[in-house]
């Protein structure tokens, strides 16, 4: 069980904007920044999104991510079936140890 | 450009110790705020952190790991290496090398490796 908590599943049709949340507690996620990181099945994940809502390059402004105390969300708008694919954030805690979540995974009717 | 690859035993049996090598290029571990972590993912679950070593030689464990992990660098080969002692069946999982940022308490992978194999059995 993670420490941090995602929905484990989400869905919605293309060119519908989704949510996916993700919750933790004042040792993470309250005291630091989080990650959004994307992987394909078969593939190595992907950041998405760090330091709460900033893009790497090549990733489309279609993903956005925002934090709020102890739980942050990442939004997808204008959904594409190439977006099914499993959403993982991740963050820092202050017993030094890299978190992440449990996943979700999306998929694009 | 960056890349990350990790080699290392595909099978080992139960109780041996698994070394893994993260072998990279386009990127120096002694640059400020430059790590390299291992992540690992069990079959069908979810991404778990192992380790990170940064520029500066600190080490960090998951915690629930600790005792078994040990994480070194070799800056001038630009290699990683992990080893997990005591293996067992439950560690049977794809074991990933990332480049990892770190900026005060924030830390973030942009480059992964393509990912290794690892299974545990007699």
């Amino acid at each position: 069980q993670s420490v941090l908590i995602q929905p484990p599943s989400a869905s919605g049709t293309p060119g519908q904007r989704v949510t996916i949340s993700c919750s933790g507690s004042n040792s993470n996620i309250g005291s630091n920044t989080v990650n959004w990181y994307q992987q394909v099945p078969g593939t190595a994940p992907r950041l998405l999104i760090f330091s709460n809502n900033q893009r790497p390059s090549g990733v489309p402004d279609r993903f956005s991510g925002s934090k709020s105390g102890t739980s942050a969300s990442l939004a997808i708008s204008g959904l594409q079936s190439e977006d099914e694919a499993d959403y993982y954030c991740a963050t820092w805690d202050n017993s030094l140890n890299i978190l992440f979540g449990g996943g979700t995974k999306l998929t694009v009717l | 450009q960056v890349t990350l690859r990790e080699t290392g035993p595909a099978l080992v049996k139960p109780t041996q110790t698994l070394t893994l090598t993260c072998s990279f290029s386009g990127f120096s571990l002694t640059t400020s705020g430059m790590c390299v972590s291992w992540i690992r993912q069990s079959p069908g679950k979810a991404l778990e952190w192992l380790a990170l070593i940064d520029w500066d030689d600190y080490e960090y464990y998951n915690t629930s790991l600790k005792t078994r992990l040990t994480i070194s660098k070799d800056t001038s080969e630009n290699q990683v290496v992990l080893t997990m002692t005591n293996m067992d069946p439950v560690d049977t999982a794809t074991y990933y090398c990332a480049r990892t940022h770190n900026y005060g308490d924030e830390y973030y992978s942009d480059y992964w490796g393509q990912g290794t194999l690892v299974t545990v059995s007699s």
